[in-house]
């Protein structure tokens, strides 16, 4: 079965600071790659996805993601991270078997 | 306004009692699925159903069941045989099945045992 990893649990940035989470998955077939968001009391919404083309995805709020297929990585990044950054995210991989797998997940917490 | 819909928001339920979480949706789509929530262990897959009158067993099934007898419903029971029922449970649907499409979420249910 497949599995994603999220290296990182917990992240405490400083606003302005460069973010940078990690995300691994093991399938090694086609994949569909994509990063959600949970902002605090609100549902689980869509950063950006990444299905066929470039590796470098750009979603909203100014994240993006670079699929590296030979690393099986998808991380994702922001120059520079607010306050409203703050939330837990979620890498997620559609592979085998067409099973949409969900990482542990990173909370990110900015300090203003 | 078009999105999915979860009842209740909170919901508590005595040991030994099984317990029914809604979720609807009017985006006309044909895939829906069922998650679990656990601090540190990311959404977990329940149920899963691909059309109407079907469904599967996702990754942690035992204790759920769930019916898809119209395309906008997707209801969960949690019974009295999951072990560890107090989570966060989110529903979710896709315009269809694997790749090239991506999933919505509705705002989840709290669920807890007392």
């Amino acid at each position: 079965a497949q599995s994603v990893s999220q290296h990182n649990h917990h992240v405490i940035l400083s606003e302005a600071a460069s973010l940078e989470l990690g995300c691994n998955y093991s399938y090694g077939g086609t994949v569909n790659l994509f990063w959600y968001v949970q902002y605090p009391g609100q549902h689980l919404q869509l950063l950006l996805k990444y299905f066929s083309g470039d590796p470098l995805v750009k979603g909203i709020k100014g994240f993006e993601a670079e699929f590296i297929k030979s690393k099986f990585s998808f991380n994702l990044r922001k120059p520079s991270v607010q306050w409203s950054d703050t939330a837990e995210y979620f890498c997620a991989v559609i592979g085998a078997g067409n099973m949409l797998t969900f990482g542990g997940g990173t909370r990110l917490m900015v300090k203003p | 306004d078009g999105g999915i819909t979860q009842s209740p928001k909170y919901l508590f339920r005595k040991e030994g009692q099984n317990v029914t979480l809604s979720c609807e949706q009017n985006l006309n789509h044909d895939a829906m699925y069922w998650y679990r929530q656990d601090p540190g262990q990311g959404l977990r897959l329940i149920y899963y159903s691909q059309i109407v009158n079907d469904f599967q067993k996702g990754d942690i099934a035992e204790g759920y069941s769930v019916s898809r007898e119209k395309k906008e419903s997707f209801p969960l029971t949690v019974t009295s045989a999951q072990k560890n029922p107090t989570a966060f449970y989110l529903c979710a649907s896709s315009a269809g099945w694997g790749t090239n499409t991506e999933a919505f979420f509705g705002q989840g249910t709290r669920l807890t045992v007392v």
